[in-house]
């Protein structure tokens, strides 16, 4: 099983600051194969990003993602007081996919 | 793409449920399916996966032996028979499909609620 680690834990910032949310996988897989996801309280999960840094459909360009290997990242250039959210990130290279355990973002 | 999970509910350990999944707005029958959990307070687990035909099935370690994921393609409907509940199977189940190809989770629908508790 392929396993995922998302640092930190919680990231604590302001409107408008950038966020830099970090996800690794502990075997190097294709980037065609990671995606990140955005969750509310009380809502399902939105997909953001596939095959590492493709936006999907309606995700505004704020939001990019990059890496390869076993090193991947999320980046919010400006946050909008509705980027507060907690981010997982997810491998699927296979039909058994894993996900991170997520990273907070509050507001400082 | 629209999903709608039912059949959640309070379930004893021990017993049994059944959840389901009317999916609706792609070609249900072409898609392989995922059904995806979140403890309280908890992160996303994958649960089970089913192939477009129904012709294969894979399970996360923790739901192995005692659920079972399967499929009605002529109702555009997704199942999973959950059996020998665990308190730790307490969760919102969302049923979950790569609609546009990609590998990626682009449709999830709303969850149902299963807690499992005497």
């Amino acid at each position: 099983e392929i396993v995922l680690t998302q640092s930190p834990g919680t990231l604590s910032l302001s409107p408008g600051e950038r966020a830099t949310l970090s996800c690794r996988t502990s075997q190097s897989i294709s980037s065609s194969y990671l995606a990140w996801y955005q969750q509310k309280p009380g809502q399902a999960p939105r997909l953001l990003i596939y095959g590492a840094s493709s936006r999907a459909t309606g995700v505004p360009d704020r939001f990019s993602g990059s890496g390869s290997g076993t090193d991947f990242s999320l980046t919010i250039s400006r946050l909008e007081p509705e980027d507060f959210a907690v981010y997982y990130c997810q491998q699927y290279t296979t039909s058994r996919v894993t996900f991170g355990p997520g990273t907070k973002v509050d507001i400082k | 793409v629209q999903l709608v999970e039912s059949g959640g509910g309070v379930g004893q350990p021990g017993g049994s449920l059944r959840l389901s999944c009317a999916a609706s707005g792609f070609r249900f029958s072409s898609y392989g399916m995922h059904w995806v959990r979140q403890a309280p307070g908890k992160g996303l687990e994958w649960v089970a996966f089913i192939l477009f035909d129904g012709s294969k099935e894979h399970y996360g370690d923790s739901v192995k032996g005692r659920f079972t994921v399967s499929r009605d393609n002529s109702k555009n409907t997704l199942f999973l028979q959950m059996n020998s509940l665990r308190p730790e199977d307490t969760s919102v189940y969302y049923c979950v499909v790569a609609s546009a190809g990609r590998g990626a989770f682009d449709a999830w629908g709303r969850g149902t609620v299963v807690t499992v508790s005497s």
